[in-house]
């Protein structure tokens, strides 16, 4: 089945350094979406990315999409603590995001 | 976006007892999703609650063990039959209003004992 791996596991950053997570799929997808989870909370969805090779920002958040839509990653600029939290990606080979294949997550934590 | 309402928000179990929960969405969706999150792990799909006929189960789940209802277009249950402790998760209601996008209930927490 399709699998979706996702590094680092965790990543300890000053407040104020820069942030990526990696996540790379076994299939060719349709699309992928990266939500963040706060500690104690939900997913809370933050993007979708459908074309090959595309790049959205929000804010300090960047995130790319690969050329071959296997892989995707999210950077953020200059950490801040609220940043703080688990970021997942998943990727769905339909159009529809409901039978997405959740990554395992980048649980990030940010030193003030 | 859709505000999502889960009850219990959490609950503390014996072995071999069930548990419903209850999601109701504040708009009309044509599909439901239940997750599961163990702790500390990611997010894994039990099922599809669609309105009108049975629901679609993913590999590794059964309806015995988590039978679902879809009533109508805003709400659905999920049980979680003759408990253990490995069912000691979070269990997640999601809907997609929105093509590509997820949104989650705030979870109910289940502890098994």
């Amino acid at each position: 089945g399709q699998q979706v791996m996702q590094i680092p596991q965790y990543q300890h950053v000053q407040e104020g350094e820069d942030f990526t997570t990696y996540c790379n799929s076994s299939t060719t997808l349709s699309n992928i979406q990266w939500y963040k989870q706060r500690p104690g909370g939900h997913p809370v969805f933050l993007i979708q990315l459908v074309k090959s090779g595309e790049v959205k920002k929000q804010k300090r958040l960047t995130f790319q999409f690969g050329e071959a839509k296997k892989n995707s990653s999210l950077h953020i600029t200059a950490t801040q603590t609220t940043d703080v939290g688990t970021y997942f990606c998943a990727g769905s080979r339909f159009t529809n995001a409901g039978k997405s294949t959740f990554g395992d997550g980048t649980t990030l934590t940010v030193k003030p | 976006s859709a505000v999502i309402s889960q009850k219990p928000s959490r609950d503390i179990c014996q072995r071999g007892t069930s548990l419903t929960i209850q999601c109701q969405v504040d708009s009309q969706v044509t599909m439901m999703f239940w997750y599961r999150q163990q702790p500390g792990q990611s997010l894994t799909l039990i099922a599809t609650a669609n309105q009108g006929s049975e629901a679609t189960y993913e590999s590794g789940f059964v309806i015995d063990k988590f039978p679902i209802s879809r009533p109508n277009l805003t709400f659905s249950t999920l049980t979680v039959s003759n408990m253990s402790p490995e069912d000691s998760s979070i269990y997640l209601c999601s809907v997609e209003p929105n093509t590509g996008e997820l949104f989650f209930g705030e979870g109910s927490r289940l502890t098994v004992l």
